[in-house]
């Protein structure tokens, strides 16, 4: 199963903004708005910031927020909180003929705030 | 509100199967717009989807896996159950079920609250 790239770490200070990428391709994020962001504290269970790119659900702040450029989807957290440490990861759908599987994970990205 | 549990034994040994069963509650599991997954986390590793399922019974496994992963529903029960063959300590981490939105994979929510499987003779 090809994975979708994100970076492995990533940091800012308290206040300010982080935009973390996560690259795929044109047969999965390029190809389609169904890209969603979970958040996973450590020992916890993962919860859905965003999804079908730039959706929020009801309850997740709007310091979150999901954007898509070509092949790469983002997720962009403003005004860095301490709690905001924590792990991210993407999904999206993935189509093929050749396969009769049709979702891609990111290999999620640390997000240290300093 | 609709509400996932994982349940199943903690400890496995290697080359034995690992069976875990997520019972749904809040919601049918018979509907027409929502699979059912499986993802796993190693420790301290990211996320790893495991398959998933339809309420009618139609499947679809994580290639790297699929040889040895069965994912099973029972709508009676309102809970679907994966099964594991021939594990080895790799296969230890912890086992999440959830409930993937959309067969377009639109958000998975909500998650189990995680069971840990732990591959050790």
């Amino acid at each position: 199963q090809s994975a979708l790239t994100q970076p492995a770490s990533m940091s800012g200070s308290l206040g300010q903004s982080i935009t973390i990428p996560c690259t795929g391709t044109n047969s999965d994020v390029g190809g389609y708005d169904h890209v969603s962001w979970y958040q996973q504290h450590p020992g916890k269970v993962p919860r859905v910031l965003i999804y079908d790119v730039s959706d929020r659900p009801l309850g997740v702040s709007n310091r979150f927020s999901g954007s898509k450029s070509g092949n790469t989807a983002s997720l962009t957290i403003s005004g860095l909180q301490a709690e905001d440490e924590a792990d991210y990861y993407c999904i999206s759908y993935m189509a093929s003929v050749t396969t009769t599987f049709h979702v891609v994970f990111g290999g999620g990205t640390k997000v240290t705030v300093l | 509100q609709l509400q996932l549990q994982e349940s199943g034994p903690g400890l496995v040994k290697p080359s034995e199967t690992l069976s875990l069963t997520c019972a749904v509650s809040g919601a049918s599991i018979s509907n027409d717009n929502d699979y059912w997954g499986w993802i796993r986390q190693p420790p301290g590793k990211g996320l790893e989807w495991i398959g998933n399922i339809f309420y009618t019974g139609s499947t679809y496994y994580n290639p790297s896996l699929k040889s040895r992963v069965t994912i099973s529903v029972d709508t009676s029960k309102n809970q679907f159950s994966l099964r594991l063959s021939s594990v080895t300590a790799a296969d230890t981490g912890l086992y999440f079920c959830v409930r993937i939105v959309s067969t377009w994979y639109r958000l998975f929510d909500p998650w189990g609250q995680g069971t840990l499987v732990t591959v050790s003779s």
